[in-house]
């Protein structure tokens, strides 16, 4: 599985956009990024996954390199409830299992 | 909206007795898996379940556990004889089938051994 490599941790002041990076270097053509919270200690949270287009939903949006070797997850306004630990996972081939790595933890301040 | 649930919510053991914690994943989901989260370090993979098999396994999933789908609902990870560091969190995902489809994971079971 391609590995991925992310800030240990990051801050973002409240209503402002959250960028959170991610470096896949190693990712094959058809694994998708995925990115998944964890608030305290819940259930990881789905936030959102790209293969190769930049995607957008209601949470966030994603941009993928064209190289595919890195992303950043955009948080458009942060706020408070955003607080967590955000994970940037490459799906192994199978497509069946999610490797958790350290993730980064965001912080937002008010 | 669908959710993974998952019960107890939290559990309080003595070390060398059986275990089980329940999930219920998504109705139409037919990939099951199960992780685990130690205070204060990753989440971990443990076990991954298709078509009534374990599908994939980790290192950590040896003989102590093992998983059930018992009925067309619940799915189920049994610790036959816990140990002090069997102490986590336990999560309960599913998904529909197939790659490029999204896991979801429940709020997971507290496991403490004493």
């Amino acid at each position: 599985d391609a590995k991925t490599t992310q800030p240990p941790s990051m801050d973002c002041a409240e209503g402002r956009a959250a960028n959170l990076p991610c470096n896949h270097s190693t990712i094959s053509g058809n694994e998708y990024v995925y990115w998944y919270r964890q608030i305290h200690s819940q259930g990881p949270q789905y936030i959102i996954h790209g293969l190769k287009n930049n995607e957008t939903n209601e949470m966030a949006s994603l941009i993928i390199t064209e190289d595919r070797k890195s992303s950043t997850l955009i948080l458009p306004h942060a706020t408070l409830r955003d607080t967590a630990v955000y994970y940037c996972i490459v799906l192994n081939n199978a497509g069946n299992m999610l490797t958790f790595g350290g993730g980064t933890r965001l912080m937002v301040k008010p | 909206e669908p959710e993974v649930t998952q019960t107890p919510s939290h559990q309080v053991t003595q070390m060398g007795q059986e275990v089980i914690l329940r999930c219920v994943p998504i109705s139409n989901h037919l990939y099951f898996y199960w992780y685990r989260q130690i205070l204060g370090q990753k989440v971990e993979f443990l076990v991954s379940f298709y078509n009534n098999e374990i599908s994939e396994k980790s290192e950590i999933f040896d003989d102590q556990f093992s998983v059930e789908r018992p009925d067309g609902s619940n799915f189920t990870l049994k610790i036959r004889s816990t140990k002090l560091e069997d102490s986590a969190m336990y999560f309960c995902a599913s998904k529909i089938t197939g790659s490029g489809n999204t896991i979801y994971f429940g709020e997971g079971s507290w496991l403490t051994v004493v």
